[in-house]
């Protein structure tokens, strides 16, 4: 079982809804990860927080908008998304976000949008 | 330019039948390069780091080893539950991300 649960599992939306996904760690990781995988693609990172504070932002639409309210969950917000939106969403944390240390990915979120 | 390529891109292997990924990279400033396993509806599952060339990690069936330009994967007398799909990663400088290739998928037949 993997140590960073992300929820929900699945998610339909319409392009005009607004939704969260979540996503928990308990490993006393201090990085904090979101990626986005398109069917038989690597993942492709979007934001990366470092102890609660963004860190990067790799030029992600506005229609996403992340959140780090602590240092064991990280929330994604959604607003306004378009077909190709659609993905797997994958959470991930580390010890530290300078490398040296592996990244422990969650099983994603499975987003459709109408 | 892809700084990191797998290669190759598929593989069916008979049960038992031992084989290797590769994994090149064009990085510079390696600090550290990551071998994840994904089975299909799920996130990558951390399998190795490594980081300096003549390193080796093993783990079951599966061993890792480093050079200054490549990465393998060695699979032992695989079984069919090692179809997945295997990840390569680096990460360079002082750099947050992980730069993945595109992978090896693996299909294990009985």
């Amino acid at each position: 079982d993997t140590e960073v649960t992300q929820t929900p599992k699945h998610l339909v939306m319409g392009m005009t809804n607004k939704k969260s996904l979540k996503c928990e760690q308990h490993m006393g990781h201090r990085a904090m990860y979101w990626y986005k995988q398109k069917a038989k693609k690597p993942p492709e990172l979007m934001f990366v927080y470092s102890y609660e504070k963004l860190s990067i932002n790799e030029s992600v639409p506005s229609r996403f908008s992340p959140e780090c309210p602590n240092s064991s969950l990280l929330n994604l917000h959604l607003h306004a998304l378009q077909p190709e939106d659609s993905a797997l969403y994958l959470c991930a944390s580390s010890q530290e976000r300078t490398g040296m240390r592996p990244q422990h990915f969650g099983d994603g979120t499975r987003l459709s949008i109408l | 330019e892809d700084q990191v390529t797998q290669s190759p891109e598929a593989l069916r292997l008979q049960e038992g039948e031992s084989s290797s990924l590769n994994c090149s990279y064009t990085v510079s400033g390696l600090r550290g390069l990551f071998w994840y396993r994904q089975d299909p509806g799920k996130g990558p599952e951390f399998l190795f780091t490594l980081y300096s060339a003549g390193e080796e990690k093993e783990k079951e069936r599966l061993k890792a080893t480093l050079t200054k330009k490549e990465s393998f994967l060695h699979i032992t007398a695989p079984k069919p539950e090692d179809s997945a799909t295997y990840l390569c990663a680096v990460q360079e400088g002082s750099g947050y991300a992980l730069n993945f290739g595109k992978g090896t998928s693996l299909l294990v037949t009985p």
